[in-house]
């Protein structure tokens, strides 16, 4: 069956600007979480959707949001882009336990 | 914030050793998970322990756990150059869904 699928790969974008990244998690997996990922701080979570409900929030400002759709399919926006907001995002999905993660959105803010 | 911490952060070894990494925890939790990353890419599941779990095999995989210490261990043996990547520890706190904390990661370089 088919992976967590993660689009775009790569986006550059400008201060100041905003951004939406998509996740199709694997089908049937009602559950879809995102992680930031930067060398100096790791991987962190930032949230997770279980049927289109936000389950569980990170520590991050209001700037990051999500969101989940019927086919399960989820969304990340960040809102006025800092240059700190520069990472590798991933998403990952799980029926339950031990997650498959997508590849990763790797995210350049100039 | 980081629940996990890694030990070393670094391992280099010869192809056809073993590999012993180690991962430290603060809080109780409802199981330990370890994952493979290749440069930079998505995080590939390696096993998953639960707390009520002492040992668990996969293939040439072995995860223990400790939670009286708070922590694992993951043994890889037999080393392959494959088998370079980074390694990350990652826990579902007691309570808290299906969120992993994770820690920072170990880099092995397995030399051919």
């Amino acid at each position: 069956k088919a992976g967590v699928t993660q689009t775009p790969r790569y986006l550059i974008k400008t201060r100041g600007q905003q951004v939406t990244l998509s996740c199709s998690p694997i089908s049937g997996h009602r559950s879809v979480s995102w992680y930031q990922q930067t060398p100096g701080q790791g991987l962190q979570f930032l949230f997770e959707y279980f049927s289109e409900t936000q389950r569980n929030k990170g520590n991050f400002p209001g700037r990051f949001s999500g969101r989940q759709f019927s086919n399960s399919r989820s969304e990340m926006n960040v809102s006025t882009l800092e240059l700190g907001d520069s990472a590798l995002y991933l998403c990952a999905s799980a029926p339950l336990y031990g997650y498959t993660f997508g590849s990763g959105t790797r995210l350049t803010v100039v | 914030s980081q629940q996990g911490e890694e030990d070393p952060q670094a391992l280099s070894i010869q192809e056809g050793e073993n590999a012993t990494m180690n991962c430290s925890y603060k809080t109780s939790i409802n199981n330990l998970q370890w994952y493979r990353q290749n440069s930079g890419r998505g995080l590939v599941h390696l096993i998953l322990i639960r707390s009520n779990e002492r040992e668990k095999h996969s293939g040439r995989l072995r995860v223990t756990l400790d939670t009286s210490k708070k922590s694992s261990s993951l043994l890889i043996t037999a080393s392959r150059a494959a088998d370079t990547a980074s390694y990350f520890c990652a826990t579902v706190k007691t309570g808290a869904n299906s969120k992993l904390t994770f820690g920072k990661g170990i880099t092995l370089s397995v030399r051919p």
